[in-house]
């Protein structure tokens, strides 16, 4: 099982390009998520999925897109890139957590896309 | 806001001793998740440890233990016989997918 990827692991934008980062997880899970990494920060979300179809909005949405049209996949869009997204992109993706709870589980991280917005 | 605070941003430990790194949370829900994560250079996120609140036994992972306080919102993960693997980040993280800031351990030989 290859687990979670992500592609691309390295991307340079000029202002105002778009592009898309791709996770793929061959887990069967039912969660899936994207985070963003800044120096001296933790991870904060941006966009979650609790199942095809559906998306819900993070900590940090603005200026991100995102969508799960297949179980497997989780898509995180740039419209308009901005110097201010320069980070390091994560997915991640988990199991429900046990019957009768609304969250996930232990997440299970890709190896990250360090994105350069110039 | 429901949030994870981890207050020490830089911890070191001699190899072979013990390390216990702090988190603290806000929250009003009665059961939940927390965990551990660890980050090392290779900038791969894996999972330390796990704890369901609802479970009274703290969480143990060979070398790695927590001392969960309900009560004072406290979750902090202990290091026992710590090895130079185990430099790295180290992310306190709760169940609605907030992460703290983090504490990097160095290890030394």
């Amino acid at each position: 099982n290859a687990g979670v990827t992500q592609t691309p692991k390295f991307r340079v934008l000029k202002t105002g390009q778009s592009m898309t980062l791709l996770c793929a997880q061959d887990m069967n899970h039912e969660y899936m998520y994207w985070y963003r990494q800044d120096p001296g920060m933790g991870l904060r979300l941006i966009h979650y999925s609790v199942g095809e179809g559906t998306t819900a909005k993070g900590e940090v949405p603005d200026g991100y897109n995102v969508s799960r049209l297949k179980k497997q996949n989780f898509l995180l869009g740039l419209e308009s890139a901005a110097p201010s997204q320069t980070s390091v992109y994560f997915c991640a993706s988990s199991y429900k957590s046990r019957s009768g709870q609304t969250f996930g589980d232990t997440q299970y991280f890709g190896p990250g896309t360090r994105l350069t917005v110039l | 806001a429901q949030t994870v605070t981890q207050s020490q941003p830089e911890m070191s430990v001699q190899e072979a001793e013990t390390v216990t790194l702090s988190c603290t949370y806000d929250t009003s829900e009665s059961d939940y998740y927390l965990f551990w994560y660890k980050q090392p250079p290779s900038r791969q996120m894996i999972l330390v440890i796990r704890q369901e609140a609802y479970k009274q036994q703290n969480a143990t992972e060979n070398r790695f233990s927590v001392n969960f306080q309900k009560a004072a919102k406290s979750f902090s993960l202990k290091i026992s016989d710590s090895q130079l693997g185990d430099a790295a980040m180290y992310f306190c993280a709760w169940y609605d997918m907030r992460f703290g800031a983090g504490t990097r351990l160095t290890v030394k030989p």
